[in-house]
């Protein structure tokens, strides 16, 4: 199974930059997913990493350290708009699995004027 | 141009009735979910079908009955709803392969309140 660890709400600025984290234990692995979701919405795909390193998509980027088992999303020069939880997931490894994406309980994003 | 669209979009009933959710995805995806998201917004699988054939089944009760009769449909139907139903259960579907990462493509939601 999977345990996923992100917190519960963060406070930034507009402007600023804020770093999401989210620890991850698997029996198997085989990619981690952020999803944004703002409140009453469905969850929106932002990005996906499956090799360590850096992922970066305009204002967004994610980061994976599958050793440390731990990923965070990186928002920049945030906006008003960028207020939503944002979801870790991870995937099983194995056919078996089918495309299982197990999600973190999200993180709550405010952006302050 | 709706992608994955789900109906309805709130269903409000008493303890004890049966209720069906519809959803249907136009991005030709061969693979279909039924996730729930309760009010502490964890969002929880519930069920994944492969074209037509079911491939996930995570422990829920079997008053929950999902249909997919072709692989663009995938219905959830609840028998005898009870209070700890209450929750917005989204439907989603994603095309697994070599060539995509298999992201998830999320309905709007339903939320169900029971009564």
């Amino acid at each position: 199974g999977q345990n996923i660890d992100q917190p519960t709400e963060m406070t930034a600025t507009e402007g600023a930059i804020v770093q999401i984290n989210c620890t991850y234990q698997t029996s198997g692995f085989n990619g981690l997913f952020w999803y944004q979701q703002h409140a009453g919405e469905a969850p929106t795909f932002l990005s996906y990493n499956v090799l360590d390193g850096l992922e970066e998509k305009g204002r967004f980027s994610s980061f994976l350290s599958r050793s440390k088992g731990y990923s965070y999303l990186l928002l920049k020069e945030l906006q008003m708009k960028d207020s939503a939880s944002y979801l870790c997931a991870v995937r099983d490894r194995g056919k078996a699995a089918g495309n299982k994406l197990t999600f973190g309980g999200g993180t709550r994003v405010l952006v302050k004027p | 141009d709706t992608a994955v669209s789900q109906t309805p979009k709130y269903l409000v009933t008493q303890m004890g009735n049966d209720k069906s959710i519809k959803c249907e995805q136009n991005l030709g995806h061969d693979t279909m979910y039924w996730y729930k998201q309760d009010s502490k917004k964890f969002l929880k699988i519930m069920f994944s079908y492969n074209n037509k054939e079911l491939i996930i089944n995570e422990t829920v009760p079997n008053r929950f009955s999902p249909k997919s009769p072709d692989k663009a449909h995938l219905n959830l139907h609840i028998n005898s709803l009870e209070l700890g139903d209450s929750a917005v259960y989204f439907c989603a579907s994603s095309q697994v392969g070599d060539s995509n990462t298999g992201e998830l493509f999320f309905g709007e939601g339903s939320r169900l309140t029971v009564l």
